[in-house]
C-alpha cells in the first residue's frame, strides 16, 4: 500500500541548472498538489493539477517554475535556472476527489540545495 | 492578513502529561476543513486529525483531540498522555477555495513541541 511518492529525496544543484522533482501520487489519486516550505516556515501552496490539467497555479512563480501531471507517470515540479532562493523543501500531494472532505496525503519531500 | 495563526513558536510538556498547542484561523466561507499536522526531524508530513466546519462534535484520533471552537475560529490541537516521540513541529492547516475547486491548504508557520523526559 504505497503512499505517495517522491523523488529524488535530496537534490542539490548549482546556480543556473534545472531541477527536476517528481512525485507519483497514491493509488487511485488522480489530484496532486506542490506546496513549497522555506527553512523553518510552513507549507506554502504552489500547484494544484489533475491528469493532463493544471486547474489553479496561482502560488508559482511567474518565471522558471512549470507543473505537468501528464497522462501516464508521475507530476513533475521544473525549475529552470535555479537561483540560492530555490532552495527548499518540496512536498507533494495527493487527493483523491476535489472534494473538501478529502485529506491531501503528503510524500516525504525533496529537499533541493541550490549552491 | 494571516489565515492561519500559531502563535506558540515552541513549547515544553512533560513526558505522560498534556499538551494544548494553538491555532486559529480566519475565513468567510462557511465550508471549510481543519488539519493538523506532524512534521519529525526526519521532514515527512504526517496527517494528525482533520475537523470539519459543519462537525458538531470535536475531533479525535487517539491520544490526539481537536478543541473546535467555532465562534472564536480556534481549532487547538490536545495531546495526551506526551511521548518522547511526539517531539516534532506541529503544523495547523486550513483547507479552502471552495468556490474555485481548488482545496488547496493554507499552513500555520508551526509549533515546535519538545517533550521532556
Amino acid at each position: 500500500n504505497a503512499g505517495v511518492m517522491q523523488n529524488p529525496r535530496h537534490l542539490v544543484r548549482r546556480r543556473g541548472q534545472e531541477a527536476r522533482l517528481r512525485c507519483s501520487p497514491m493509488k487511485g489519486h488522480s489530484h496532486v498538489y506542490w506546496y513549497r516550505q522555506l527553512p523553518e516556515e510552513g507549507l506554502k501552496f504552489m500547484v494544484y493539477l489533475q491528469k493532463e490539467n493544471i486547474i489553479d497555479e496561482s502560488g508559482m512563480p511567474k518565471e522558471r517554475f512549470s507543473a505537468e501531471f501528464p497522462k501516464e507517470g508521475p507530476s513533475i515540479l521544473r525549475i529552470q535556472q535555479v537561483v540560492r532562493g530555490d532552495s527548499a523543501a518540496y512536498f507533494c500531494a495527493s487527493s483523491a476527489y476535489r472534494d473538501g472532505a478529502t485529506a491531501q496525503y503528503f510524500g516525504p519531500g525533496t529537499r533541493l540545495t541550490v549552491t | 492578513a494571516q489565515k492561519i495563526t500559531q502563535t506558540q513558536p515552541g513549547m515544553f510538556v512533560q513526558e505522560k502529561e498534556a499538551v494544548t498547542l494553538d491555532c486559529t484561523y480566519d475565513t468567510s466561507d462557511p465550508s471549510y476543513g481543519l488539519f493538523w499536522y506532524k512534521q519529525p526531524s526526519s521532514g515527512e508530513m504526517i496527517f494528525l486529525i482533520y475537523q470539519g466546519s459543519y462537525d458538531q462534535q470535536n475531533a479525535t484520533e487517539g491520544r490526539y483531540s481537536l478543541n473546535f471552537q467555532k465562534a472564536r475560529k480556534s481549532a487547538n490541537l490536545v495531546i495526551s498522555a506526551s511521548q518522547l516521540g511526539d517531539s516534532a513541529m506541529y503544523f495547523c492547516a486550513m483547507r479552502e477555495g471552495r468556490d474555485s475547486g481548488t482545496y488547496k491548504y493554507i499552513f500555520g508557520t508551526g509549533t515546535r513541541l519538545k517533550v521532556l523526559a
